[in-house]
C-alpha cells in the first residue's frame, strides 16, 4: 500500500514534443505528491509538486495534472528540450509524516 | 543558494570495515533524511531525524546503521559493519518544515563495498 508505480521505464521524444511520465498510488493517506528531476551523479531536484485539492498546476513548461478518484498523477512536460533529459521520480507523502516513498523512476532522452 | 553538502563524494571499503558518511543540512532546516539508491533502482527512504532524535526508519535501517548530529552542523551515518548489499548511492536531505515533502537532497556519497 505504501508503493508509487511509475511508467514508462525510459521514454524517448524528440525535441519540440510533450514527454508525459505517470504515476499511481494506493494510499489514500497521501496528501502530496513531488516530482523530483535527477541529473546522472547527481541528487534529486525538487521540480513541481501538488496537493489534492487542485486537479491541475503549471510551473512554465511543466504541468502536473491530478485525478484524486483515480489515485493517479502525471507530469507533462511541454516543447521538451535536449536538457529535460534526466531522470524522473515521482515521490508521495502523507500530511502527517515527512518520508518520500518514491516511485521507480523514468529515464527521459528528448533527441535533437 | 543554499545547499546540502555532502562527504566523501565517493567511498570504497572492505566488507565488514565501518564506514561513516558525513552531511551538512542547509542551515536554517530542522528535519534531516538518508536516502539510498542502488544504482539504477528508485530512492528509497532509510530515515528521519529532528531535535536530535530517529523520527522514522525504514526496514532497511537495521542495527548496523546510526545517525548522529554531533554538533549544531554535521549530520552522519554510520554503517558498522558493512555488507556487499549496502553499495549504494546515499543521499542526506533536509527540510525546514515537516510534512511538506519538499526536501533538498546533496549530491550523494557513492559506496562500493567490496
Amino acid at each position: 500500500q505504501q508503493q508509487v508505480k511509475q511508467s514508462p521505464q525510459s521514454l524517448i521524444v524528440q525535441k519540440g514534443g510533450i514527454s508525459i511520465i505517470n504515476c499511481a498510488y494506493e494510499n489514500t493517506a497521501f496528501d502530496y505528491f513531488p516530482w523530483y528531476q535527477q541529473f546522472p551523479g547527481k541528487g534529486p531536484a525538487l521540480l513541481i509538486a501538488i496537493r489534492p485539492d487542485v486537479s491541475e498546476k503549471k510551473e512554465g513548461r511543466f504541468t502536473i495534472s491530478f485525478n484524486k478518484s483515480a489515485k493517479q498523477f502525471s507530469l507533462h512536460i511541454m516543447d521538451s528540450q535536449p536538457g529535460d533529459s534526466a531522470t524522473y521520480f515521482c515521490a508521495a507523502s502523507k500530511s502527517s509524516g515527512d518520508k518520500l516513498t518514491f516511485g521507480t523512476g523514468t529515464r527521459l532522452a528528448v533527441r535533437p | 543558494e543554499p545547499e546540502v553538502t555532502q562527504t566523501p563524494s565517493h567511498q570504497v571499503t572492505q566488507m565488514g570495515q565501518e564506514v561513516i558518511l558525513r552531511c551538512v543540512p542547509i542551515s536554517n532546516h530542522l528535519y534531516f533524511y538518508w536516502y539510498r539508491q542502488i544504482l539504477g533502482q528508485k530512492v528509497e527512504f532509510l530515515v528521519s531525524f529532528y531535535n536530535n532524535e530517529i523520527s522514522e526508519k525504514s526496514e532497511i535501517f537495521d542495527d548496523q546503521f546510526s545517525v548522529e548530529r554531533p554538533d549544531g552542523s554535521n549530520f552522519t551515518l554510520k554503517i558498522r559493519s558493512t555488507k556487499l548489499e549496502d553499495s549504494a548511492m546515499y543521499f542526506c536531505a533536509s527540510s525546514v518544515v515537516l510534512s511538506t515533502g519538499e526536501l533538498f537532497f546533496g549530491e550523494g556519497s557513492r559506496l562500493t563495498v567490496l
